[in-house]
This record gives C-alpha cells, structure tokens and sequence, in this order.
C-alpha cells in the first residue's frame, strides 16, 4: 500500500514569495491534515479536511495561508506572501475518516521550507 | 481541550543503557495515546498507540509504554537502547471514537551516546 505522498522535499523561496506545497493521501482515507512543524517543536495543525470539507483550520494563519482539497482525493497548500517565520518543516498525513477503525494518522515525509 | 506535555527537550543515554521518555497528557475525556518516531529528514512513523485494554502497549523494536490513568501518563520505555533508535520522539494524544486532530507534544530528542 502507497503512504502519503509530498512534493516537493525541500524548497528555498524568499520572503514575500509565494509557495505551494502538494499532498496525495493514502487511498480511501477521507481526512487529510496539513500540519507545521518548526525546528525543535512538535508538529501543530494548521487544517484538516474530511474528503473535501474543512473541518478544523482555527489555527490556520488566513491571511497568507490557503488550502484546498477540491475533489476530496489530493490537497495543495499555498503561503502568499511567504514571511521567516514560515521556515518550517510541513507535513502531510491521512485517516480512514470517521470509523470505528480510524485511530492513527498516517504522515508524509514532509516539505522542508526554508524563507530567506 | 486536549493537551500533552514532555518535559526533557533531550534524552542523551549511552548505547545499551535503558532509557525512559516521560510523557504527561491532560483531557476532559477518553483519548487514544500515540508515541511517533522521526528520524532525521523524514516524517512520522507511529511506534505504538493505546486504545484500550491492556495498559502495557509494545512495538516491534523493543521499545514499550504504559498508560496510566491515575497519573495522566504514557512513558516511553527500552532497556537496551541502540544507536539506531537516535531520532525525536513525540508522544500524541487524539480523542477516542472521534475523527479529531492528533495534539503533539514539544517532542524528546534520543541522543545516543557510543
């Protein structure tokens, strides 16, 4: 079975650059979570989708930030315009979606994100 | 809301010491418990999860945790540790029977000392 999917690994922008990162799930796993995770932190949720709804993006930062997963299957985030802080680590990850079975979520490797 | 806490930022331990990553969590309700492991430049694989019954949970790699109630914890356990385990460990807690966000802590850095 293929795991979760990220492209690409790394990418050097400069600020006030935007970026778009992409994600493939895992297949048949209706919820897809992007999650930050800066150096020395643990990985924090900026937004999950259950197939193509939004169901939690309260700590997304709206104003730069954007996600979108429109045919429920694969989901691009972007960041316009991209600012230092964003230097992060973004991970990809998939469920089963709301089943009794659905207890972990599954991750990519990951984008390295670095803003100069 | 869900929280979790690990204390030590860095663990260093010599090679086949044992070794013990502590982990606290705080919930109103049920959670499932998780301990991923990442290894340098990749993403997270899940060690092992509590769900339910037996307290004492293992993986494959000798590593073992325990869930206990009383005191809101799911430390993380090898007796023999190798320096194949060096990675960033991140206990995780998600809420039971619910299609919910996992919550991470700050993670536990294993330094593996020769």
């Amino acid at each position: 079975e293929a795991g979760v999917a990220q492209s690409p690994r790394y990418k050097i922008i400069e600020k006030r650059q935007s970026v778009a990162f992409w994600c493939n799930p895992i297949s048949g796993h209706a919820t897809l979570y992007w999650y930050q995770q800066i150096l020395g932190q643990g990985p924090k949720l900026l937004i999950q989708f259950q197939n193509n709804g939004v169901v939690d993006d309260s700590q997304l930062p709206k104003d730069r930030f954007s996600a979108e997963r429109l045919k429920g299957v694969d989901s691009t985030l972007k960041i316009q315009p991209a600012k230092l802080e964003d230097s992060a680590v973004y991970l990809c990850a998939s469920s089963l979606g709301f089943t009794f079975m659905n207890t972990e979520a599954f991750f990519g490797q990951g984008t390295r994100l670095t803003v100069v | 809301a869900q929280s979790v806490t690990q204390l030590d930022s860095q663990v260093p331990v010599f090679e086949e010491a044992p070794v013990e990553l502590r982990c606290n969590y705080s919930s109103s309700v049920s959670v499932y418990l998780f301990w991923y492991v990442q290894y340098p430049n990749q993403g997270l694989q899940l060690l092992l999860k509590y769900l339910s019954g037996s307290t004492l949970v293992e993986s494959i790699n000798g590593f073992e945790a325990e869930f206990n109630k009383s005191q809101t914890s799911f430390h993380l356990r090898k007796p023999s540790v190798h320096i194949s385990d060096t990675a960033e460990y991140f206990c995780a807690v998600r809420r039971m029977n619910r299609d919910d966000k996992i919550i991470f802590g700050k993670g536990t850095r294993l330094h593996i000392l020769p």
